[in-house]
């Protein structure tokens, strides 16, 4: 089966332009999160669908980000302007459901440089 | 504060030698748990999980985990290890808030290197 799928896979941006990501989930997942991966952490969820619906977007900084995820499949991520903290590992990852036993499948990041 | 902590930044181990990562975490309720792996241009893959039952863990490419509430730890294992384990080990919790859960929390991280 195919899995998750993202692009593109490396971005180099100036610090206030734009930039968006795409990620096309695994066939079936209902849900669907973004997660911002900086250098030396672990990843940070920014947002997760559930279909074509918000379900937690508590870390998503609203004032630059926006996601969306039209008809409940694909998404994209965008950022609008760009800082230089954005610099990071944009990862998404998609699950069958919602539960905590629904195992999250995460696609290959898109790695993001602001200069 | 809540948090989940892996101590060791960076390890290295001889290729055939045991490895052990450590992993802690703090949380009022034990949250599931989980070991993920980063290698080098691929996604996160989940090693192994546990949610509850038997404290010891089996999970794929022969790593296992043990679950110690006492020590509020969930250290990863691998009695062997192959050139091909280099790469990044994530600990990762979803807090249990009793009739509902939080979303996938991870530490930072440890990187593996082995020696040949």
């Amino acid at each position: 089966e195919a899995g998750v799928a993202q692009s593109p896979r490396y971005k180099i941006i100036e610090k206030r332009q734009s930039v968006a990501f795409w990620c096309n989930p695994i066939s079936g997942h209902a849900t669907l999160y973004w997660y911002q991966q900086i250098l030396g952490q672990g990843p940070k969820l920014l947002i997760q669908f559930q279909n074509n619906g918000v379900v937690d977007d508590s870390q998503l900084p609203k004032d630059r980000f926006s996601a969306e995820r039209l008809k409940g499949v694909d998404s994209t991520l965008k950022i609008q302007p760009a800082k230089l903290e954005d610099s990071a590992v944009y990862l998404c990852a998609s699950s069958l459901d919602r539960g905590v036993w629904d195992e999250q499948y995460f696609g290959p990041g898109t790695r993001l440089t602001v200069t | 504060a809540q948090s989940v902590t892996q101590p060791d930044i960076h390890i290295t181990v001889s290729e055939g030698a045991s490895l052990e990562l450590r992993c802690n975490y703090s949380y009022g309720a034990t949250p599931y748990l989980f070991w993920y792996v980063q290698s080098p241009g691929q996604g996160l893959q989940l090693l192994l999980k546990y949610f509850s039952g038997d404290t010891l863990v089996q999970g794929i490419k022969g790593f296992e985990a043990e679950f110690k509430r006492s020590q509020s730890s969930f250290n990863l294992r691998k009695p062997s290890v192959h050139w091909s384990d280099a790469a990044e080990y994530f600990c990762a919790v979803v807090p249990n808030y009793g009739g509902s859960q939080g979303n996938l929390i991870f530490g930072k991280g440890t990187k593996l290197s082995v020696k040949p």
